[in-house]
């Protein structure tokens, strides 16, 4: 079984400050999404990342995937009160496999920014 | 509205009883997914259906839980003897598989149906 485990599970910061969401695991990873989710609503995505070393930027979001593909990291800059939410990263169901929709979850960040 | 959407939004029930959810996908998807998420935890896969086949269903897809997909348009989850670990929201979710089975790596998600069982 493959686990993906965020840290941390709890973040709560105030307007303008940076803050890093860590997603490891001892499982290589064909790819890795990041999706956020607001209450009541369902996750959506922010970003695939593929090769290893990978960095993708997204306005004030930075993703990173790992040289050895295990693990990825989510840097926000300059966090606004509008980026609240659930962050989870999310990979293929098996090792090398492309994604047909059987996705393993972290367990989630919960960002909270005071304004 | 063109996204996936699920009915009810929200359910309220007794032990014992059966409820059904319906998710309707993005019209040309033909890969539709359940998920099951509790409160604090990312979503968990149940099971997918690649048009009217179910091609895959977790362990945690126990007897009591039934889903279909007919026509290959809508699918429906059954849960039937609701016991009040089921409480949880299901959200549903869809995709574009391309001819070569490989589907494009992005779900899109519904708003989910949260189930409360009391």
């Amino acid at each position: 079984t493959q686990l993906l485990e965020q840290s941390p599970q709890f973040l709560s910061i105030q307007e303008g400050e940076n803050l890093t969401v860590y997603c490891n695991s001892s499982s290589v990873f064909s790819s890795l999404q990041w999706y956020r989710q607001e209450p009541g609503e369902g996750p959506v995505l922010l970003v695939t990342v593929v090769t290893g070393g990978e960095v993708k930027k997204l306005k004030r979001l930075t993703f990173q995937f790992g040289d050895a593909r295990k693990d990825s990291s989510l840097h926000i800059t300059a966090a606004q009160p509008g980026d609240t939410g659930l962050y989870l990263c999310a990979g293929p169901g098996r090792a090398g496999g492309t994604s047909y929709g059987k996705l393993t979850f972290g367990q989630g960040t919960i960002l909270t920014v005071h304004p | 509205d063109t996204g996936v959407s699920q009915d009810p939004r929200h359910k309220i029930t007794k032990r014992g009883q059966n409820v059904t959810f319906r998710c309707d996908p993005i019209s040309e998807h033909n890969r539709l997914y359940w998920y099951r998420q509790t409160l604090g935890q990312g979503p968990e896969f149940l099971t997918y259906f690649q048009n009217e086949a179910q091609l895959e269903k977790s362990r945690l897809l126990s007897d009591r839980f039934s889903a279909e997909r007919p026509k290959g348009s809508f699918s429906t989850l059954e849960i039937q003897r609701t016991e009040q670990g089921d409480s949880a929201m299901y959200l549903c979710a869809s995709s574009l598989a391309r001819s070569s089975g490989r589907a494009t790596g992005e779900l899109f998600f519904g708003e989910g149906s949260r189930l409360t069982v009391l």
